[in-house]
């Protein structure tokens, strides 16, 4: 998946279930990020990292949390203070020491509230 | 914050056309510019990016425009294909201060044989 990984591609979660997207890359990216993609629109930031154990808000961080504990994995939880979670998942990440600048995304998780 | 406002929402050409999709920020700090291509269910994929410091830049079909002074910056496809059919997304960040790229609501395009 071109050096990022999320898993799994389809989740289905219940009401009041917290559940965790898994996002892992061998780039050694130095930034991760997670945005949020809803049919027809644009991407949202969600949540980003520059480094290990640091880890800011972005846009939209309300009812996600995330972690930071490895430089290659960077796992979204989505909790069940997300009213609305039912969207395209996409974790990125990025080299910030040198001049390439543009994002390798991973291939998303669908997330399905039932 | 930055605002990334893009447009047209869809726009529709014959093959052989040139498409042109714009982009507009409101945050004058904001240095780097991408533009992604996104199939349907699939990831988006980087096709041309440009820094602040260079006003075009072209690959092959594609060619991005800057405008630092009004803050716009566009995409220009030339001699359009089937395979160009997809939804394009500008975006905008300071790739010196986190890379954080705020994007635009996205405009697919459709490529009429």
């Amino acid at each position: 998946d071109g050096g990022i990984t999320q898993s799994p591609k389809y989740l289905f979660r219940k009401e009041g279930q917290n559940v965790t997207l898994s996002c892992e890359q061998n780039l050694n990216h130095d930034a991760m990020y997670w945005y949020r993609q809803d049919p027809g629109q644009g991407l949202r930031l969600i949540y980003y990292s520059q480094i290990v154990n640091d880890f800011q808000k972005g846009d939209i961080a309300e009812g996600y949390s995330v972690s930071r504990e490895k430089k290659e994995s960077f796992p979204l939880t989505v909790t069940s203070a997300q009213q609305n979670p039912t969207a395209f998942y996409l974790c990125a990440s990025s080299d910030l020491s040198d001049r390439v600048y543009g994002y390798t995304f991973g291939s998303g998780t669908r997330l399905t509230v039932v | 914050g930055e605002n990334v406002e893009q447009h047209p929402s869809t726009l529709s050409v014959q093959e052989g056309d040139s498409a042109v999709i714009k982009c507009t920020y409101s945050d004058s700090a904001s240095n780097y510019f991408p533009w992604y291509k996104q199939e349907l269910g699939k990831r988006p994929q980087l096709i041309i990016d440009i820094r602040s410091n260079v006003g075009e830049k072209k690959d092959q079909r594609i060619a991005v425009t800057l405008n630092k002074t009004a803050k716009h910056f566009s995409l220009h496809i030339t001699e359009t294909q089937p395979e160009d059919s997809a939804v394009y997304f500008c975006a905008a960040s300071q790739y010196n201060a986190g890379n954080m790229l705020t994007f635009g609501g996205g405009t697919r395009l459709m490529v009429k044989p």
